[in-house]
């Protein structure tokens, strides 16, 4: 069965030091993967997406890797601020037909920054 | 731009009583997708519309769920018969037409039904 597995520990990170997410996936091959960030009692909101022929992306202070021989996806946040304090989500197209943007989630990493 | 708008917020509904939701999209998306989510959970895909056509349907949407998305703007999301099993929160997203579109999402509907 597909699987997206996401460290279900909350990280707790010193203000400043870089945050590492990862994102493992079992029988899916992406075209592309998602990264969301989200809030308590809102709606997740979309940080980065890094297509199968990308090895990394950047974005201000956040990066995302995939290596899809490892089937992996690592999320890093340098440089952490308390306002980063968040549960980030990866998500997966499970590339089927007709699916795009049918969207699969992990359960999401918590992130917590303090100062 | 607005964003995407879910109403109500909050709902609270008696075991046995029908809910209807509403979501309305970004006015130049032309899909729409329903996900619902528990504690501790990611989102989990319900079902999406192109315009007003419905493409899927998860496995997880039983026959007392029905989604509308009449003229291809607003959606409906209607739970018939509640169960304590449904309460969760109900997300809408919108995307562009293209295989990549991140999705923009409302900030939910929550249902507790006692």
């Amino acid at each position: 069965s597909q699987k997206i597995e996401q460290n279900s520990e909350a990280l707790n990170i010193q203000e400043g030091k870089t945050a590492t997410l990862t994102c493992n996936y079992t029988n899916y091959s992406p075209a592309y993967l998602q990264w969301y960030r989200q809030d308590p009692g809102r709606g997740p909101v979309f940080l980065l997406l890094i297509r199968e022929n990308e090895k990394e992306k950047r974005k201000e202070r956040l990066k995302v890797t995939f290596d899809t021989t490892l089937k992996q996806s690592l999320f890093h946040i340098t440089a952490s601020q308390p306002a980063d304090s968040a549960t980030y989500l990866c998500a997966l197209d499970p590339r089927t037909t007709d699916s795009w943007g049918k969207l699969q989630f992990g359960a999401g990493t918590q992130v917590v920054v303090t100062p | 731009d607005t964003g995407v708008s879910q109403n109500p917020r909050h709902k609270i509904t008696k075991r046995g009583q029908n809910v209807t939701f509403r979501c309305d999209p970004i006015s130049e998306h032309n899909r729409l997708y329903w996900y619902r989510q528990t504690l501790g959970q990611g989102p989990e895909f319900l079902t999406y519309f192109q315009n007003e056509a419905q493409l899927e349907k998860s496995r997880l949407l039983s026959d007392r769920f029905s989604a509308e998305r009449p003229k291809g703007s607003f959606s409906t999301l209607e739970i018939q018969r509640t169960e304590q099993g449904d309460s969760a929160m109900y997300l809408c997203a919108s995307s562009m037409d293209r295989g990549n579109s991140p999705l923009h999402f409302g900030n939910g509907t929550r249902l507790t039904v006692t």
